[in-house]
């Protein structure tokens, strides 16, 4: 069945610096939604991007990430980290089908300290 | 905008309880989605339904019922509470596209 990686559980940062937090996915079928949600403390997840272009680069508050099918990655970029961005992010995938099925990956937690 | 509602925020049960989570949304959205949240583990789907009446397992189902009697409403009912379980609840709605609108979430603790 479809699955999500995201290979770093935490990553840890100092404000400015650039964030890169990956995601990889398996699925068979060729017309793949991807996401990034965002899930802050004490907040519900909501949308960060998502994407089911290849090789188009999607942007929303200043984050940005690139569908690659041709190596089925989806990483989160951002060029610099602010003490705000401290949350857990999760890539998920939709096989786009017309399923309805969401799987998400293990999620990363991103801390920016000063 | 729309909300979605689930109740309650905190849930205390008991080992061998049967606990029953609610969700309630008003967006009008067709499909409704219950997802279990564990440090580590991500996000992982129990059930989601497409249109009132339809239950689809996920990945997680064992071990969980879910009923869908209204559009607008998803409940999930722990049929066993495991002794020492802890974890968040998220109910999420959507309606195109695939893209979740999630609850704030039900905290489960099992004495």
């Amino acid at each position: 069945g479809d699955s999500v990686t995201q290979t770093e559980g935490l990553v840890t940062l100092t404000e400015g610096l650039p964030v890169m937090l990956n995601c990889t996915y398996q699925t068979i079928y060729s017309n793949a939604f991807l996401f990034w949600y965002v899930h802050y403390l004490n907040e519900s997840p909501w949308l960060l991007l998502r994407s089911s272009t290849d090789n188009k680069r999607t942007e929303h508050q200043g984050f940005h990430a690139t569908l690659h099918k041709s190596s089925s990655s989806f990483h989160l970029q951002k060029s610099s980290a602010q003490l705000s961005d401290s949350a857990l992010y999760y890539c998920a995938l939709s096989d786009g089908t017309g399923g309805y099925k969401v799987v998400f990956g293990s999620g990363t937690r991103l801390l920016v300290s000063p | 905008g729309g909300i979605i509602t689930q109740t309650p925020k905190f849930l205390i049960g008991q080992e061998g309880q049967k606990l029953t989570l609610k969700c309630q949304q008003n967006f009008n959205h067709d499909t409704m989605y219950w997802y279990r949240q564990d440090s580590g583990k991500g996000l992982r789907l129990i059930y989601y339904s497409i249109t009132e009446n339809d239950l689809q397992k996920g990945d997680l189902s064992e071990g969980y019922d879910a009923s869908r009697e209204k559009k607008s409403s998803f409940s999930l009912t722990v049929t066993s509470a495991q002794k020492n379980e802890m974890a968040v609840f998220l109910c999420a709605s959507s309606m195109s596209q695939n893209t979740l609108y999630f609850g704030a979430g039900t905290r489960l603790s099992v004495l």
